[in-house]
C-alpha cells in the first residue's frame, strides 16, 4: 500500500469544520480518484483528475472540493458537512489512458465522522 | 449505464474447498471487467481483470474468474480456500469505448468467510 497514501487514517470533525484529505501517489500515474464508500453501498466515484484536470465530477455536494495541484497529489477539501457523509474516502490512481483498461491503485482511506 | 450485481451479500467456504463469488454485469458493448479485493481497514486491492481473449482470466492469490458473455457473468473462483482470503470482494465493470472516461462501475461487495 505504499504506492499510493492517504492522511489521515481516521478524522473526527464537527459539522461547522474545515479540513482537508490528502492523497499521494507514487506510482507515476497521471489520473487520480476520490470514491466515497459506505457500509454495504457500492462505491461512489466523486472525482476525477487526469493530468490535473477535473474530467469527472459525479454531482457531488459543493461542501466537498477537489484539488489537484500535481499528478502525485490530490486533496479533498471539506466544509459544513453532515452526518450522513461520515464514511470511508479512498483515493485512487491509475496510468489513466482513456479508453484503456488500466487497473486502479487505492489507498487504504480516511474514516470520516462527522459529529 | 453501466451496472454490476453481486448477489449474495456474504459467502461462507470451509478451509480447502472450493470458492465462488458471484458477480453479472450490464452495460451496452463490450466490458472490461475487474475484481478488487479489500481486507479490513485497507483500501481495495487490484486481484484481476478481463479485457478480451480467454474467458478465464487467473490474478493474484490463486484466484481466476471467468467471462461468460451470454449470461453477462464474471464469476470469482479458487480452488482451494484459505482462512487468509477472508476479506471483502468487489466485482467492477467499464465500457469498451476510445470516448469513456475512466469510471469504474463497483458492485456492492461480497463478504466472503473462510472457515477453518
Amino acid at each position: 500500500e505504499t504506492g499510493v497514501t492517504q492522511t489521515p487514517r481516521h478524522l473526527v470533525m464537527g459539522m461547522t469544520n474545515k479540513k482537508s484529505l490528502k492523497c499521494e501517489q507514487h506510482l507515476g500515474h497521471n489520473a487520480m480518484y476520490w470514491y466515497k464508500q459506505s457500509a454495504k453501498k457500492p462505491l461512489e466515484l466523486m472525482f476525477v483528475y487526469s493530468l490535473e484536470e477535473r474530467v469527472e465530477n459525479n454531482s457531488v455536494p459543493s461542501r466537498f472540493s477537489p484539488e489537484c495541484p500535481n499528478s502525485s497529489h490530490l486533496f479533498l477539501h471539506l466544509h459544513t458537512l453532515q452526518p450522513e457523509d461520515s464514511a470511508l474516502y479512498l483515493c485512487a490512481s491509475s496510468q489513466g489512458l482513456q479508453g484503456q483498461p488500466y487497473e486502479q491503485y487505492f489507498g487504504p482511506g480516511t474514516r470520516l465522522t462527522v459529529t | 449505464a453501466q451496472s454490476v450485481a453481486q448477489p449474495e451479500d456474504q459467502v461462507n467456504v470451509a478451509e480447502g474447498n472450493p470458492l465462488t463469488v458471484k458477480c453479472t454485469y450490464s452495460v451496452s458493448g463490450n466490458p472490461y471487467l475487474f475484481w478488487y479485493v479489500q481486507y479490513p481497514n485497507r483500501g481495495l486491492q487490484f486481484l484481476l481483470k478481463y479485457i478480451t481473449g480467454d474467458n478465464l482470466v487467473k490474478g493474484s492469490y490463486g484466484f481466476e474468474a471467468e467471462f461468460n458473455k451470454s449470461q453477462t457473468s464474471f464469476h470469482l473462483k479458487k480452488p482451494s480456500a484459505l482462512v487468509s482470503d477472508s476479506a471483502l470482494y468487489f466485482c467492477a465493470v467499464r465500457r469498451i469505448s476510445s470516448g469513456s472516461a475512466r469510471q469504474l462501475t463497483f458492485g456492492s461487495g461480497t463478504q466472503l468467510t473462510v472457515l477453518p
